[in-house]
């Protein structure tokens, strides 16, 4: 089954403690991302990753870190977490399928995982 | 001034109505635009992408007007399992998405 799977999906952490939240996908899409999605603000990007080892900076990057080392592999890293980062953080993945040349743009369906709850005291 | 904005929310209506969500953009050189469905609490889900040339999928009609940078969606006939939040998003090619904070629909029987 083709699918994102994020883990854990609930995670209570305190201030200052490390932790990575994992995502992995197994369509073989080039790109990857995360988002976080706070009441009143929609989803917005942390990070993105167009191709292994290629990563860059979404609207909110600030205390987030990222690494793609593998195809599949997508893991967020907060170094030191803070109460504003408390959030439910959504991973997603896409491929890029071929440019409707006529429209002048491609069609970028994007997969989103299951979703992690995070919250940090 | 929000990169992508929706019509504020919640849109209660009861089944079989007509429902029209708008959303407008800001930044002219997006390049695709979608509307995503969000259930509570779960992932978003693709709904449909969004041509100059319009798309229809049975019930739902998107529209495009890149002049006036405007997005809308329109739900005929709505039913009860409709009731959700309705994203629409912007892509700027590559990557880098934008979503609306959304907008949240009701359908009553």
């Amino acid at each position: 089954e083709a699918q994102v799977t994020q883990n854990p999906r609930y995670l209570i952490t305190v201030t200052g403690k490390k932790l990575t939240v994992t995502c992995s996908q197994n369509m073989n899409h080039e790109y990857m991302s995360w988002y976080r999605q706070d009441p009143g603000l929609g989803l917005r990007q942390i990070y993105y990753s167009m191709n292994v080892e290629v990563t860059d900076k979404g609207d909110v990057p600030e205390g987030y870190k990222v690494s793609r080392k593998e195809k599949r592999n997508f893991p967020l890293i907060l170094e030191s977490p803070s109460p504003n980062q408390t959030s439910l953080y959504f991973c997603a993945s896409s491929s890029r399928l071929f440019q409707r040349e006529r429209e002048g743009q491609g069609s970028y369906e994007q997969y989103f995982g299951p979703g992690t709850r995070l919250t940090v005291t | 001034r929000k990169e992508v904005e929706q019509d504020p929310g919640p849109f209660n209506v009861p089944e079989g109505a007509t429902v029209a969500f708008n959303c407008t953009y800001s930044n002219s050189a997006s390049q695709s635009f979608f509307w995503y469905r969000q259930d509570c609490r779960k992932e978003p889900k693709l709904l449909m992408s969004v041509y100059s040339s319009g798309n229809e999928d049975g019930r739902f009609t998107a529209q495009l007007n890149r002049a006036s940078q405007y997005i809308s969606l329109l739900i005929r006939d709505s039913k009860l399992s409709d009731s959700a939040t309705y994203l629409c998003v912007v892509n700027f090619g590559g990557f880098k998405t934008i979503f609306g904070a959304g907008t949240r629909l009701f359908v009553k029987a």
